[in-house]
């Protein structure tokens, strides 16, 4: 299966604990976004990657939230100390090149902060 | 800023009753309309890209059709398994042309 991979699919942590979420694109694709989906709203724009670098993080909250993409290895969005508020779905998507308007997207990793 | 809203935000539909569910979006340029089907616990799933009014796109029993103000996902006899979230996204022309927009979506069941 090509698609793009995420996880872990459910992960549970307490209030100040570490999250990492882990994406790994679609084959051939370099660039990657996350977005979140909070209970009752639709998917939220946070972060866009290329290899190595952070193109566009408007979208994620500038405390606590950061993402990367290594140049081996999977996308990963770190949420530090976190709170209940940070409960979501959390959603990868890659797309083949900047101007490729099609994104597509992972499972999503299913955040619930105790 | 980019808005798109989606209507019903549910609708239940018999098995073979055909209906439409509505995306009415404001952006700085259309780049791109999207429609994505969610499955519960799921992530969205690619069905159309729309890029300029009057465009329509088919596939199975779904249709899209756009406007210059909204877009409408036509659902000809649909069966239980087309039951899902129907995302609706826009990708404006700016700076950011890559960030999607979505709306809430409209939850559709079909009832056997």
């Amino acid at each position: 299966n090509a698609g793009v991979m995420q996880n872990p699919r459910h992960l549970v942590r307490r209030r100040g604990q570490e999250a990492r979420l882990r994406c790994s694109p679609m084959k051939g694709h370099s660039h990657v976004y996350w977005y979140r989906q909070l209970p009752e709203e639709g998917l939220k724009f946070m972060v866009y990657l290329q290899k190595e670098n952070i193109i566009d993080e408007s979208g994620m909250p500038k405390e606590r939230f950061s993402a990367e993409f290594p140049k081996e290895g999977p996308s990963i969005l770190r949420i530090q100390q976190v709170v209940r508020g940070d409960s979501a779905a959390y959603f990868c998507a890659s797309s083949l090149r900047q101007n490729s308007n099609e994104q597509f997207f992972g499972p999503g990793t299913r955040l619930t902060v105790l | 800023e980019d808005q798109v809203t989606q209507s019903p935000e549910a609708l239940r539909l018999q098995e073979g009753e055909s209906s439409s569910l509505n995306c009415s979006y404001t952006v700085s340029g259309l780049r791109g309309l999207f429609w994505y089907r969610q499955d519960p616990g799921k992530g969205p799933e690619f069905l159309f890209t729309l890029y300029s009014a009057g465009e329509e796109k088919e596939k199975e029993r779904l249709k899209a059709t756009l406007t210059k103000k909204e877009s409408f996902l036509h659902i000809t006899a649909p069966k239980p398994e087309d039951s899902a979230t129907y995302l609706c996204a826009v990708q404006g022309s700016g700076g950011s042309n890559y960030k999607l927009t979505f709306g809430k979506g409209t939850l559709l069941t079909v009832n056997p």
